[in-house]
């Protein structure tokens, strides 16, 4: 049973492009959260996806970020015309019930040059 | 709304040594979980320990136990026998039980094990 598996493990962008980060949960999961981590400090929440449903995205920024999960597939986050102020790394996990326990991934480092 | 605050950015314990971390957090909230994470250099998040609100007894894993105190809102970690692979950040986090919410995280501690 593979564990939660994000690609890729580095991005690196251009500013002004966009950056397309995927998650695959693990098998049975249909809860992801996304949360984005700055060096030297902890992970700030961004999204709670259920399968094609969007639970909670107060975390977000409200323009150029999206986030999808959707029936089949991996949950996509996706950051379009990246800034520099985007550079962080970008942890999802998953869970099958929120008794239950969490499983992160490895994390996407985006760097924007 | 739900805080978690970790007043260590730093710490350091000579090997073998016992060490605590502090984390308080802030609910009104009376059913919730509370969590340790470490986070070696490899970036993965690796779950340490739990605690559900609802139990007196303190979790134990191993050499990692808590100290959790719910009227005082305090849920601190204390790392026995402290081991080189020990070296990590360390989150505190906390979760709402029965209900879709997100898991609020604290600003970490960085811990160092002096040989």
């Amino acid at each position: 049973n593979a564990g939660v598996m994000q690609n890729p493990r580095h991005l690196v962008r251009r500013r002004g492009q966009e950056a397309r980060l995927r998650c695959s949960p693990m098998k049975g999961h249909s809860h992801v959260y996304w949360y984005r981590q700055l060096p030297e400090e902890g992970l700030k929440f961004m999204v709670y996806l259920q399968k094609e449903n969007i639970i909670d995205e107060s975390g977000m920024p409200k323009e150029r970020f999206s986030a999808e999960f959707p029936k089949e597939g991996p949950s996509i986050l996706r950051i379009q015309q990246v800034v520099r102020g985007d550079s962080a790394a970008y942890f999802c996990a998953s869970f099958r019930s929120i008794s239950e326990k969490l499983f992160f991934g490895s994390g996407t480092q985006l760097s924007v040059l | 709304a739900q805080t978690v605050t970790q007043s260590q950015p730093e710490m350091s314990v000579q090997e073998a040594e016992t060490v605590t971390l502090s984390c308080t957090y802030d609910t009104s909230e009376s059913d919730y979980y509370l969590f340790w994470y470490k986070q070696p250099p490899s970036r993965q998040m690796i779950l340490v320990i739990r605690q559900e609100a609802y139990k007196q007894q303190n979790a134990t894993e191993n050499r990692f136990s808590v100290n959790f105190q719910k009227a005082a809102k305090s849920f601190s970690l204390k790392i026995s026998d402290s081991q080189l692979g020990d070296a990590a950040m360390y989150f505190c986090a906390y979760r709402i039980m029965n209900r879709d919410d997100k898991i609020i995280f604290g600003k970490g501690t960085r811990l160092h094990i002096l040989p």
